[in-house]
């Protein structure tokens, strides 16, 4: 089945820092989605694209849907203790009856 | 106040006993899925129902049954065959478009 190889695993950052990770694919997805979850909760959708190269900001969250449609990106700028958690990246391809694939997931630790 | 509920946040039960994982949506959403969250692990998808009366397996469903009666209401049981049920059970609903969101979770422990 299609994979989502997401990068990296963990970081840990002091605050102030900006962060930035990827998913990336050998199948080409229409729809990119960023996800954050923090402990004992369900994930809370924060961004979701929809065409290649797609630039979508939410505050200090930037994402990008790669040109390549293969890949995307999730830049936080300037991250605050509360950015602690983890980030899924879930896509979506033409064909796939709705079901979305994920990314196993980035674990952000910021030190104040 | 629109969500998905899931309920209880927590669920013991001995080996050998079906278990009942309830999810409801008042979001008027057609999709809803079942996920399991193993540590370090993405979400799995179990089962999923793009119209009530109807649903789908998903990548892990041995071991697990759902039935979608009411378009509000998407419950998992978790029967004594699944081999490994102890995880964190997330349900989603989805509406026309292709976002899904999430219900708070049920941490199932079976021992």
């Amino acid at each position: 089945g299609q994979q989502l190889n997401q990068s990296p695993q963990s970081m840990f950052i002091q605050e102030g820092e900006d962060v930035s990770m990827n998913c990336t694919s050998s199948s080409i997805f229409n729809t990119w989605l960023w996800y954050k979850q923090e402990p004992g909760e369900g994930p809370v959708l924060l961004i979701a694209l929809y065409k290649a190269g797609e630039l979508t900001s939410n505050g200090r969250l930037t994402a990008q849907f790669g040109i390549t449609r293969k890949d995307s990106f999730l830049n936080i700028s300037a991250s605050i203790p509360s950015d602690v958690g983890i980030y899924f990246c879930a896509g979506l391809s033409g064909g796939s009856n709705y079901k979305l694939t994920f990314g196993k997931g980035t674990l952000l630790t910021v030190n104040p | 106040d629109g969500g998905i509920t899931q309920s209880p946040k927590y669920l013991f039960r001995k080996e050998g006993q079906n278990v009942t994982l309830s999810c409801e949506q008042n979001l008027n959403h057609d999709a809803m899925y079942w996920y399991r969250q193993d540590p370090g692990q993405g979400l799995r998808l179990i089962y999923y129902s793009q119209i009530v009366n109807d649903f789908q397996k998903g990548d892990i469903a041995e071991g697990y049954s759902v039935s979608r009666e009411k378009k509000e209401s998407f419950p998992l049981t978790v029967t004594s065959a699944q081999k490994n049920p102890t995880a964190f059970y997330l349900c989603a609903s989805r509406d026309y478009g292709h976002e899904q969101y999430f219900g708070p979770g049920t941490r199932l422990t079976v021992t």
